[in-house]
């Protein structure tokens, strides 16, 4: 199975701060016939089911705020959110969907400082 | 607008069995891929199972198989979990969620329904 890991655990930003979350998965998830990672990025707030951020690793799902970007391809990706608002406290995760197995990373809460 | 409901959890004992399901309503069911994805208590979130718009294609987490079945009624838009042997570490609140737009990542989710196994 692919197994997902992300850094930091945790993080604190000032408001208006830029924050940064890497994943990283143990074999690439690039498919080569359409160049697409197959890579997504999801935001839970406390009490809430998750929701998709990115999907395709940078394809910013529809009614996300701008300041949310995904980057990477085959195996390292990066979330960055360039101005963190308050309602961005959440912990997020990634996910692969490229094997018939999916599996998420273990997640990084992101707080203000 | 996309809904879906999750209902069936509940307190069951160690080895027992549950059969969770999920309606969904607001979009055409029987052409989603379905998954159900579950999460412990103060844990991350942990995909258990994918079934095809058909049905035809069925995956499990190795921490499920031989143990759940996931089934779906294409003509009663449910989707179902039906989970046999259960143990302590399956007890989570566990998430219907539906396929993506544009591909097999989820990107629709329920509001989940808690299964506790304990005795």
């Amino acid at each position: 199975d692919i197994v997902m890991t992300q850094s930091p655990d945790s993080l604190a930003v000032s408001l208006g701060e830029r924050a940064t979350i890497n994943c990283k998965s143990s074999q690439s998830v690039l498919y080569n016939s359409n160049n697409k990672s197959y890579l997504a990025w999801y935001q839970q707030k406390p009490g809430q089911p998750p929701k998709v951020l990115i999907y395709w690793a940078s394809t910013r799902e529809s009614g996300v705020p701008d300041r949310f970007s995904g980057s990477g391809s085959g195996t390292d990706f990066t979330l960055t959110i360039s101005s963190l608002q308050a309602e961005d406290v959440a912990v997020y995760y990634c996910q692969q969907y490229y094997s018939t197995i999916f599996t998420f990373g273990p997640g990084t809460k992101v707080d203000i400082k | 607008e996309v809904q879906l409901a999750e209902s069936g959890g509940g307190l069951v004992q160690p080895g027992g069995s549950l059969r969770l399901s999920c309606a969904a309503s607001g979009f055409t069911f029987s052409s989603s891929n379905m998954n159900w994805v579950r999460q412990a208590p103060g844990n991350g979130l942990e995909w258990v199972s994918y079934i095809s718009s058909s049905g035809s294609h069925i995956h499990y987490a190795d921490s499920v198989k031989g143990r759940f079945t996931i089934s779906r009624d294409n003509a009663k838009n449910s989707l179902y979990l039906q989970m046999n042997s259960l143990r302590d570490e399956d007890t989570a609140v566990y998430y219907c969620a539906r396929g993506g737009d544009y591909g097999d990542y989820v990107g629709y989710w329920g509001q989940g329904t808690l299964v506790s196994v304990s005795s």
